[in-house]
């Protein structure tokens, strides 16, 4: 299986603040690479797909970079909704789909 | 707009067997593959395998082959997951997702979880 790490575990940042996030995939897998936001009792949001498209709806403040093993997804100005866990899947490895631990972000 | 409305919650005993509903609207059915994902209390997320729900055809994650069985209802618009031979690990929050379209596989909506509590 392709094993994903993410850091910060945690993190904990200020309103407006620049925040990056990192993904790592223990094998190359191209651009498959999605990134999601997880909010406290409910489900998973969909925020970049293919390591750098971002899903429709989602505010431009959210981009995401990388190929192959390393990846990065980064909020340009935090704002109060943004404080949340976020994780990274691979969808290289069909149906072995893995995501990283998460990487929660919390009010400083 | 596009919506995923899963079953409500279960509580089992060790060796039973769950089966979570997902009922989707707002898009053609057929046309979108529905995956499922567990979370564990407190931890990460967990893909379990997927349906394509235009001709059903599965596939399932090592970790459940033999347990999980996945299916679909198009005339109700419903796709399902079957989990048998529960135990305390199987405790879980369980997602269905909808695949998006494309070359790449990420999931555009979810739906709002089923809690499966397993315990005697």
């Amino acid at each position: 299986d392709i094993q994903m790490t993410q850091s910060p575990s945690f993190l904990s940042a200020s309103v407006g603040d620049r925040v990056t996030i990192t993904c790592r995939a223990s094998q190359g897998i191209s651009r498959y690479l999605n990134w999601y936001q997880q909010k406290p009792g409910k489900a998973p949001k969909l925020l970049i797909y293919a390591a750098s498209y971002l899903q429709s709806g989602v505010p431009s403040r959210f981009s995401g970079g990388g190929s192959g093993t390393d990846f990065t997804l980064t909020i340009s100005s935090l704002q109060r909704e943004d404080f949340a866990t976020y994780f990274c899947q691979q969808s290289y490895s069909d149906p072995q789909f893995t995501f990283g631990p998460g990487t929660k972000v919390d009010m400083k | 707009q596009v919506q995923l409305v899963q079953s409500g919650a279960e509580v089992k005993n060790p060796g039973a067997s769950v089966k979570v509903s997902c009922k989707a609207s707002g898009y053609s059915f057929t046309s979108y593959a529905i995956h499922w994902v567990r979370q564990a209390p407190g931890q990460g997320l967990e893909c379990m395998g997927w349906i394509s729900a235009g001709d059903d055809y599965t596939r399932y994650s090592q970790k459940f082959q033999g347990r999980v069985t996945m299916t679909t209802d198009t005339s109700a618009s419903t796709a399902y997951m079957e989990l048998s031979g529960l135990r305390s690990e199987d405790t879980a929050v369980y997602f269905c997702a909808r695949r998006g379209l494309g070359g790449f596989t990420y999931y555009d909506s979810w739906g709002q979880g089923t809690l499966v509590t397993v315990s005697s």
